[in-house]
């Protein structure tokens, strides 16, 4: 089936710097990624839709400044926390659809990302 | 977006079918009900997915309920690889498109 990679799996950084997370369809065309965030013991949260090309929708609550979204091509989507804070530590995980008209098509996953800010 | 209520827990034993249910009344007609799970520190992979038909493929059987209020997803034989959180997702097309998750059901299985 098909692959989304995202890299790195696990990242620990400084309190203030930025970590940058990436997420590529490796054998199909994306046209549109999601970001989530997931805390302990919590289900998945949406924090953004992107399509390739475009401007990302955030989600209410999401601030677009902090997490900034970059899906230049059909293959790569890109994460930017910036400013990271403690409360920014959280599993990141990026999906992916390869179809303009996704609902008979599944959604591909990446493995995630464990970001701890320190 | 359609909601969805689903047991948060339940508990089966290896070998054993599964019947994980979901409730999602307000779908509309040209939703489609998608099935997800999610294993330990790992990103959520797909299950199954169907319209108005019952499906069956390689890893679990959906069967929708006739007037699509409801779905059951069916994993014929547990094993203890199939430990996982399970999501039922009503997705909308067009520019409403997203998948959104709910709570799931956290599936046990008993060796």
């Amino acid at each position: 089936g098909a692959v989304v990679s995202q890299h790195p799996s696990r990242v620990i950084c400084k309190s203030g710097t930025s970590v940058k997370i990436e997420c590529r369809s490796l054998d199909f065309q994306a046209t549109t990624m999601f970001w989530y965030r997931q805390f302990p013991k919590q289900s998945l949260m949406l924090m953004a839709t992107s399509n390739e090309g475009s401007k990302a929708t955030y989600e209410q609550g999401v601030e677009k400044d902090k997490f900034l979204i970059n899906h230049a091509s059909l293959t790569l989507s890109t994460l930017t926390v910036t400013s990271a804070h403690p409360e920014d530590s959280s599993f990141y995980i990026c999906s992916a659809i390869g179809q303009l008209i996704p609902l008979n098509t599944e959604a591909f996953f990446g493995q995630g990302t464990r970001l701890t800010v320190v | 977006d359609a909601k969805t209520t689903q047991p948060n827990s339940m508990e089966s034993n290896e070998e054993e079918p599964v019947h994980l249910p979901c409730n999602h009344s307000t779908i509309s007609g040209t939703d489609y009900i998608h099935w997800y799970r999610q294993l330990p520190s790992q990103g959520p992979e797909y299950v199954i997915h169907g319209l108005t038909s019952n499906v069956n493929n390689r890893m679990a059987s959906l069967a929708i309920a006739e007037d699509r209020k409801s779905s059951t997803l069916i994993l014929h034989r547990a094993t203890l690889r199939d430990a996982a959180v399970y999501y039922c997702i009503p997705i909308s097309g067009g520019s409403n498109y997203k998948l959104t998750f709910g709570k799931g059901t956290l599936l046990t299985v008993n060796p």
